[in-house]
């Protein structure tokens, strides 16, 4: 059973650019979410994919926006790239199986985006 | 989401035992308590979780207070390895759209003396 996979693990953009982020569920897993902590900060919710729709959002503009594969694994786009947007992406898979909202989430080790 | 409040640092030694505490004076009926932690330079891990009794796993033991507003993580004998930041989060025992949602706050950053 492989863990989630994150790629790439580094990255530098510069200011307007876009960037294609990747994550691997770990098998079996059907949904994914995914997570931007800034330095020294927690991690904080961008949004969650469950059957290839977005189903949850936090506070993050539309400008950042994802994809959910048949396979579960996904992709999170962010458009028009600005200085604050350096950080680390974390992707999260878990398996919503219905049931008490209970399930533990798997974290991959992240992607660092620094934007220049 | 309910708000937590944890110390922001704390220290052990190795081999003793830790307790990591958590307020969570507005958390609903139906929130669960996880605790996360996250290594240096990982994603987060899923520590423990529970709703009103006291939880235990190879990890971890979960002591809720029985107003359910505090609870404490209990590490029974600290290594170096348990050397990270950990989270409280209360989390929604219901709704799909909120199943991979997580709210982190600052966290408690463990650090263990040799």
């Amino acid at each position: 059973e492989t863990g989630v996979t994150q790629s790439p693990t580094h990255l530098i953009k510069t200011r307007g650019q876009q960037v294609t982020l990747r994550c691997s569920s770990q098998s079996g897993h059907n949904t994914v979410s995914w997570y931007q902590q800034a330095l020294g900060q927690g991690p904080q919710f961008i949004f969650q994919y469950y059957r290839e729709e977005e189903n949850g959002r936090g506070n993050f503009p539309p400008r950042f926006s994802g994809l959910q594969f048949p396979n579960y694994s996904s992709e999170l786009n962010v458009n028009a790239l600005e200085l604050d947007d350096s950080a680390l992406y974390l992707c999260a898979s878990s398996l919503l199986a219905g049931g008490p909202n209970t399930g533990e989430l798997f974290f991959g080790e992240g992607s660092r985006l620094t934007v220049l | 989401d309910a708000k937590t409040t944890q110390p922001n640092s704390m220290e052990s030694n190795e081999e003793e035992p830790v307790h990591l505490p958590c307020n969570h004076s507005t958390i609903s009926g139906t929130d669960y308590i996880h605790w996360y932690r996250q290594l240096p330079s990982q994603g987060p891990e899923y520590v423990i979780h529970g709703l009103t009794s006291n939880v235990n796993n190879r990890m971890a033991s979960l002591a809720i207070a029985e107003d359910r507003k505090s609870s404490t993580l209990i590490l029974h004998r600290a290594t170096l390895r348990d050397a990270a930041v950990y989270y409280c989060i209360p989390k929604s025992g219901t709704g799909g759209t909120s199943y991979g949602k997580l709210t982190f706050g600052q966290g408690t950053i463990l650090t263990v003396h040799p």
